[in-house]
């Protein structure tokens, strides 16, 4: 079956660390990926995307991989803050390019 | 700045009652999405539609209508409200094309119970 794993239990870190996300698909053959960005009680904000022939996208403090041969993207905060403190979700496009589908998301704590 | 709208934030309904949900978009996008995110299960398409007067089923349509009269305009229909159907609706609205492409933009969120 088709599935999307990021890591389900919170992961804590310490202020100025860099953080690490994980994103694993199964039965998907992504041309997309997506991370975003959710605050408690308000909607998903887009970060970055990631095209399957790109191995890694950064923008600020921010970096992406994505390895298709692993089935695996990892999102990078480096030189994490507190605000950075959030749920952050993966997206990947379905095999017929309709829609995205979405990991659960994994809770980042930075802790000052 | 880029926007999408939701009528409520919150909303308490009895079962059975009939409920609508209104999202409004004003990037002129033609993809428009309704999500439920319940804890654990992440975000789950409900439908979506492409243009006006179109429209798709995701992968949870079961008890959930849609309607998208105006191309900024996207409503979800609960016929009959259910205790199950208790969850935080997002709408969402993307430019056209592939669908992993393009980034969408989310709307608040309406939180939900049927009680």
């Amino acid at each position: 079956s088709q599935k999307i794993e990021q890591n389900s239990e919170a992961l804590n870190i310490q202020e100025g660390k860099t953080a690490t996300l994980t994103c694993n698909y199964t039965n998907y053959s992504p041309a997309y990926l997506q991370w975003y960005r959710q605050d408690p009680g308000r909607g998903p904000v887009f970060l970055l995307l990631i095209r399957e022939n790109e191995k890694e996208k950064r923008k600020e403090r921010l970096k992406v991989t994505f390895d298709t041969t692993l089935k695996q993207s990892l999102f990078h905060i480096t030189a994490s803050q507190p605000a950075d403190s959030a749920t952050y979700l993966c997206a990947l496009d379905d095999s017929y390019g309709n829609k995205l589908v979405f990991g659960a998301g994994t809770i980042l704590r930075v802790k000052s | 700045d880029v926007k999408v709208t939701q009528s409520s934030r919150y909303l308490v309904k009895r079962t059975g009652e009939k409920v609508f949900l209104e999202c409004v978009q004003d990037m002129d996008h033609e993809n428009m999405f309704w999500y439920r995110q319940d804890p654990g299960l992440g975000l789950r398409l409900i439908y979506f539609s492409y243009d006006v007067k179109m429209k798709e089923k995701g992968d949870i349509p079961e008890g959930y209508s849609v309607s998208r009269e105006k191309k900024e305009r996207f409503s979800l229909i609960l016929e009959s409200a259910s205790t199950n159907q208790t969850s935080m609706y997002l709408c969402a609205s993307s430019l056209a094309g592939t669908s992993g492409n393009y980034e969408q933009y989310f709307g608040p969120g309406t939180r939900l119970t049927v009680t």
